[in-house]
């Protein structure tokens, strides 16, 4: 079945780097995404990455993916107070929305000034 | 471009009471999702449909939940009676039918359910 784990907190300095970890268990995972949520509102699409591809880069986002080991990760420069959130790993079998994604618990970024 | 309505934005029942959450999708998105979020976990898919039609209601409990979209665009989703563990935000989403190329959902700010 499928399953998305990700550790529930990461606390940064601002300007530094975050890096947020997911492993998935669903090797038939074709897409992944990254969405944010902040306090009282919905999900938001940061990015996704598609499984036959093992980088992607975004301005200040990057996501990593390596499918041997079912490891995704995001990776956010130049941690900024606005990037407060918590931030979802999804993965989708055939994408598109022809299926719900399967969500992981999320990762409360905490900003240190 | 409007995006994902929902109301009411918050509602407190007591156990064994009904309530129902509507959702409006954005103009042109065939499918539509409904998911659960309770504190301090990820959503979770309760139903999807594709127009009027059911998709996928396989983490549905039926006894007490059940969603209708009957004109293929606006939803509700009704839970009756209603559980202590049912307190959680109901969370809509939308999507093309095939999602284009990113396959992405758009979610409402979702409808806080609290069961006392």
């Amino acid at each position: 079945g499928e399953d998305v784990e990700q550790s529930l907190f990461l606390s940064v300095r601002e300007g530094d780097s975050s890096v947020i970890n997911c492993t998935y268990t669903d090797s038939s995972s074709t897409y992944l995404y990254w969405y944010k949520q902040e306090p009282g509102a919905g999900l938001q699409l940061l990015t996704y990455i598609f499984s036959n591809m093992d980088m992607k880069q975004d301005q200040r986002l990057t996501v990593l993916l390596n499918k041997k080991d079912k490891h995704l990760s995001l990776r956010i420069a130049d941690t900024q107070t606005g990037d407060s959130a918590i931030y979802f790993c999804a993965e989708s079998l055939s994408g598109g929305g022809a299926d719900g994604l399967t969500f992981g618990k999320g990762t409360h970024l905490i900003i240190q000034p | 471009e409007a995006g994902v309505a929902q109301s009411p934005r918050y509602k407190i029942i007591e156990k064994r009471q009904s309530v129902a959450f509507w959702c409006n999708p954005i103009s042109g998105h065939a499918t539509l999702y409904w998911y659960q979020q309770i504190l301090g976990q990820g959503p979770k898919l309760l139903i999807q449909f594709q127009n009027n039609g059911v998709v996928d209601d396989s983490q549905l409990p039926k006894d007490r939940f059940s969603a209708e979209r009957l004109k293929g665009v606006d939803s509700t989703l009704k839970i009756q009676p209603a559980k202590l563990e049912d307190s959680a935000v109901y969370l809509c989403a939308s999507s093309l039918l095939w999602g284009g190329n990113t396959g992405e959902l758009f979610f409402g700010e979702g409808s806080r359910l609290t069961v006392l």
